[in-house]
């Protein structure tokens, strides 16, 4: 069965300081995996998945397939970033149902 | 709709009642996911729709639990003799065929009381 792990629940950090939300993921096949972001009274909303392979907002995520990781990283932090982080993966095959970790809450400090 | 609709927002409810919480797909997407999140967690895969019909309800916790989707599009989820233990918000997900791609509703919050 596949997992998703975010051993962080809050992550807190100050404006321009480098994040990483971590993020590592246990299945047997090759899954794809994805960045989910909540902002404060919005809906839960794609912020990048591995395949696509590109920057979203500053934020990048490489797929580690030796350490099962997905990190998610950004050099330097804005406010607006602070929001609910939740990395999913799917599984493969035609049913494309998301697995996701608990989140990490991320508050970015002026 | 500009994107992925449910209702109502919240909804309260005496335990032992029936409710049913509606979601409204993105127009011409096909596939059709219902998940479960409770406080402090991720969503939780419930059931997933392609067209019509339901491809995959693995994840309905028990019998209570029941989604149709009769016209492939708007899809209902069916919670009977309501528990406690299914407070919690309820998230629609639609998708076009082929794309793994999902855009989530508000989601509906559901209390138990």
């Amino acid at each position: 069965a596949q997992r998703v792990t975010q051993p962080e629940k809050l992550l807190s950090v100050f404006k321009g300081a480098p994040v990483e939300l971590k993020c590592n993921y246990s299945y047997s096949g090759s899954p794809e995996l994805f960045w989910y972001v909540q902002y404060s009274r919005q809906r839960l909303q794609l912020l990048l998945r591995h395949i696509s392979r590109e920057s979203i907002k500053g934020f990048t995520a490489d797929l580690n397939k030796g350490e099962t990781s997905f990190h998610l990283k950004k050099p330097f932090a804005q406010e607006e970033d602070s929001a609910m982080y939740y990395c999913a993966l799917v599984s493969g095959g035609s049913n494309y149902k998301l697995t996701f970790g608990k989140g990490t809450l991320l508050t970015v400090n002026p | 709709g500009a994107g992925v609709s449910q209702t109502p927002s919240n909804k309260v409810t005496e335990k032992g009642k029936y409710v049913e919480l509606r979601c409204d797909p993105i127009s011409g997407h096909t596939a059709l996911y219902w998940y479960r999140q409770s406080l402090g967690q991720g969503p939780e895969f419930l059931i997933y729709f392609q067209g019509t019909g339901a491809a995959d309800d693995s994840g309905l916790p028990n019998d209570r639990f029941f989604a149709v989707r009769p016209e492939g599009s708007v899809s209902t989820l069916k919670i009977q003799r309501t528990e406690r233990g299914d407070s919690a918000v309820y998230l629609c997900a639609s998708s076009l065929q082929g794309d793994t791609e999902a855009f989530f509703g508000q989601g509906t919050r559901l209390t138990v009381v």
